[in-house]
């Protein structure tokens, strides 16, 4: 059964341009989340989706935003970059509702702005 | 609200002798905890989960941990630490119910000395 699978791996940016990247749950999943990890923050919660629903948004601002579509793949965009939006962009499937269960991470996207 | 604490952002020790890393939560509610484990360039991979039920929890690569309400811990343990254990450790913490999002602790970054 394959991974969670983001793309791009590595993505540089200037400032104020705008980036989409892109995550594939394990096949079944219906359960998609996002977060962001950097050095000093940590990984920090930022959407969630079940069933193409929005289920939770974190403590980021408007220019974030994401979508599930019917086939339960993911896109998150951030608009307008910044400096600080530089980090490493995880997504996490699992199969239900349940936020108990197993988390299943992607191996990234890593985006730097420059 | 939740958050957890992990007490040592960097954690040292020669291969073959005891891992412990510590984690302190907080929690409204009963909680459920995790800990999930990152290798470098990699997504993170879960090690183990409390929900209730035992309170010393065995997860995978000979780790396990330890419920303590009293003390509001649960910090992670591995008799023998072996090379391939070094790596990036999270606690993670969620209520019982499992219907608000998970709270990540700031990591905790394992290094084995051969």
């Amino acid at each position: 059964k394959a991974g969670v699978t983001q793309t791009p791996r590595y993505l540089i940016k200037t400032r104020g341009q705008q980036v989409t990247l892109s995550c594939s749950p394990i096949s079944g999943h219906r359960s998609v989340s996002w977060y962001q990890q950097t050095p000093g923050q940590g990984l920090q919660f930022l959407f969630e989706y079940f069933s193409e629903t929005q289920r939770n948004k974190g403590n980021f601002p408007g220019r974030f935003s994401g979508r599930q579509f019917s086939n339960s793949r993911s896109e998150m965009n951030v608009s307008t970059l910044e400096l600080g939006d530089s980090a490493l962009y995880l997504c996490a499937s699992s199969s239900g509702w349940d936020r108990r269960e197993k988390l299943f991470f992607g191996s990234g996207t890593q985006l730097s702005v420059l | 609200a939740q958050s957890v604490t992990q007490l040592d952002s960097h954690v040292s020790v020669s291969e073959g002798t005891p891992v412990l890393l510590r984690c302190n939560y907080s929690s409204s509610y009963s909680p459920s905890l995790f800990w999930y484990v990152q290798h470098p360039n990699k997504g993170l991979q879960l090690l183990l989960k409390y929900t209730s039920a035992a309170t010393l929890v065995k997860g995978i690569n000979g780790f396990e941990a330890e419920f303590k309400k009293s003390e509001t811990s649960f910090h992670l343990t591995k008799p023998s630490a072996h090379m391939s254990d070094a790596a990036e450790y999270f606690c993670v913490v969620s209520d019982i119910s499992g219907n608000t999002p998970l709270v990540f602790g700031k990591g905790t970054r394992l290094s084995v000395i051969a």
